[in-house]
């Protein structure tokens, strides 16, 4: 079946360590973006990328890093630099790039910060 | 700047209760507009879109028409069931350079049986 994975489900992290969330997805997209959604407001871009090697910054980029070295992964890497990185974390990856497609979302991955 | 207000919630229903979500958006230009839900524990999932003035978009029983007049993209369905229990996202997309997705805040939907 396609889809997007994405793992652990459930993050602990101690203040003041990176860590990184797993986002794999197997429909041969193009576009895969990473979203941060918190209790009550809507979902915020972090960053997207629309091709392999390339990607840009969202709307709350600071404080996280991506890296898109294949097409199928787009692994986000929260840092210590984040000031409050508890979140439920989504990833989505289209066709292509751009809003008009349609964008399909992982389970998502919550992150607590002990 | 563009941005999307929905409803706040919970909205509570009995089943078999006619369902309307408000949503309005900010926007310059033709922005193309869409509704997603999620399901506990889960991710998002599309429900519907519409992609320019007057366009209905449906799904499972759910409408949403695009009314540039009033900048509204509001849901609705007319007989929920328990099933449908879940938050929904309205969103819009512009035709600019960043390609972003803007989402409301979420609107949660109770229907009890």
């Amino acid at each position: 079946d396609g889809g997007i994975t994405q793992s652990p489900k459930y993050l602990f992290r101690k203040e003041g360590q990176n860590v990184t969330l797993s986002c794999e997805q197997n429909l041969n997209h193009d576009a895969m973006y990473w979203y941060r959604q918190d209790p009550g407001q809507g979902l915020r871009l972090i960053y997207y990328s629309q091709i392999v090697n390339d990607f840009q910054k969202g709307d709350i980029a600071e404080g996280y890093s991506v890296s898109r070295e294949k097409k199928e992964s787009f692994p986000l890497t929260v840092t210590s630099a984040q000031k409050n990185p508890t979140a439920f974390y989504l990833c989505a990856s289209s066709i292509e790039g751009g809003g008009l497609n349609e964008q399909f979302f992982g389970p998502g991955t919550r992150l607590t910060v002990l | 700047g563009n941005s999307v207000t929905q409803m706040e919630g919970p909205v509570t229903l009995s089943e078999e209760a006619f369902l309307t979500i408000n949503c309005t958006y900010t926007a310059t230009g033709y922005p193309s507009l869409f509704w997603y839900v999620q399901y506990p524990g889960e991710g998002l999932q599309l429900l519907l879109k519409a992609t320019k003035a007057d366009d209905k978009g449906s799904n499972k029983g759910f409408e949403a028409t695009y009314r540039k007049e009033t900048t509204s993209f509001h849901l609705e369905k007319g007989s929920v069931q328990v099933s449908d229990s879940a938050v929904y996202f309205c969103a819009l997309a512009r035709m600019d350079s960043s390609y972003k997705l803007i989402f409301g805040s979420g609107t949660r939907l109770l229907v009890r049986p």
